[in-house]
């Protein structure tokens, strides 16, 4: 069973506007959470995070945003370019499992110019 | 300039041999991981290790093999026992106590 989810396989946007990538988790224990980005054939590298003592983190044009009673997380990206399409996951540590991350099933960005 | 490399980028194999991927990193990370990714699938982690010469598996170990005898070299083998082998390969690292995991480019594996 899946304990990250990104329900969204993908997601259009226009260029300018705001992108909002949604995650949701099932498991309490987790105590962290990262965002990936990914282009086709290269590995991912690492976005932005947020503990879970926290709400809210920023960082440039990128935010992401921790709803813990909803078991809930999103990243928004504003303004939008197109240089941010990829796939992004969601990835979440409950600090034990030694430092093992729990990985969503991605969700493809596509900013069009 | 510090990173971890994987090689080769693409690799190609005949079915009922067995195939090692290479990934070194020069960050002085105490941890690395070997994760698999499917077509529209997350990252689903395969093996992993804290420590030289200590490994654990992660959820889809079965058919695959690794070794731990240098910090910086976490070499995965894909033996033919592994039923569906053909997928993208993605070894990461991290610092001992760190969440964030530093990835590879990945090898793509096509087995016929």
């Amino acid at each position: 069973d899946q304990q990250v989810k990104q329900n969204s396989p993908s997601l259009s946007v226009q260029e300018g506007r705001i992108s909002i990538l949604n995650c949701d988790y099932t498991n309490s224990m987790f105590d962290y959470f990262l965002w990936y980005k990914k282009y086709p054939a290269e590995g991912p590298t690492f976005l932005i995070s947020i503990s879970s003592i926290k709400d809210k983190n920023e960082d440039g044009r990128f935010t992401v945003f921790l709803n813990k009673s909803a078991k809930h997380l999103s990243l928004h990206i504003v303004p939008s370019q197109p240089g941010d399409s990829a796939v992004y996951f969601c990835a979440a540590s409950d600090g034990g499992s030694q430092g093992n991350l729990i990985f969503g099933k991605g969700t493809k960005l596509s900013v069009k110019p | 300039d510090g990173g971890i490399t994987q090689s080769p980028k693409y690799l190609f194999r005949k079915e009922g041999q067995n195939v090692t991927l290479s990934c070194e990193q020069n960050l002085n990370h105490d941890a690395m991981y070997w994760y698999r990714q499917d077509p529209g699938q997350g990252l689903r982690l395969i093996y992993y290790s804290q420590i030289v010469n200590d490994f654990q598996k992660g959820d889809i170990a079965e058919g695959y093999s690794v070794s731990r005898e240098k910090k910086e070299s976490f070499p995965l083998t894909v033996t033919s026992a592994q039923k569906n082998p053909t997928a993208f390969y993605l070894c990461a690292s991290s610092q001992a106590g760190d969440y964030e995991q530093y990835f590879g480019p990945g090898t793509r594996l096509t087995v016929t």
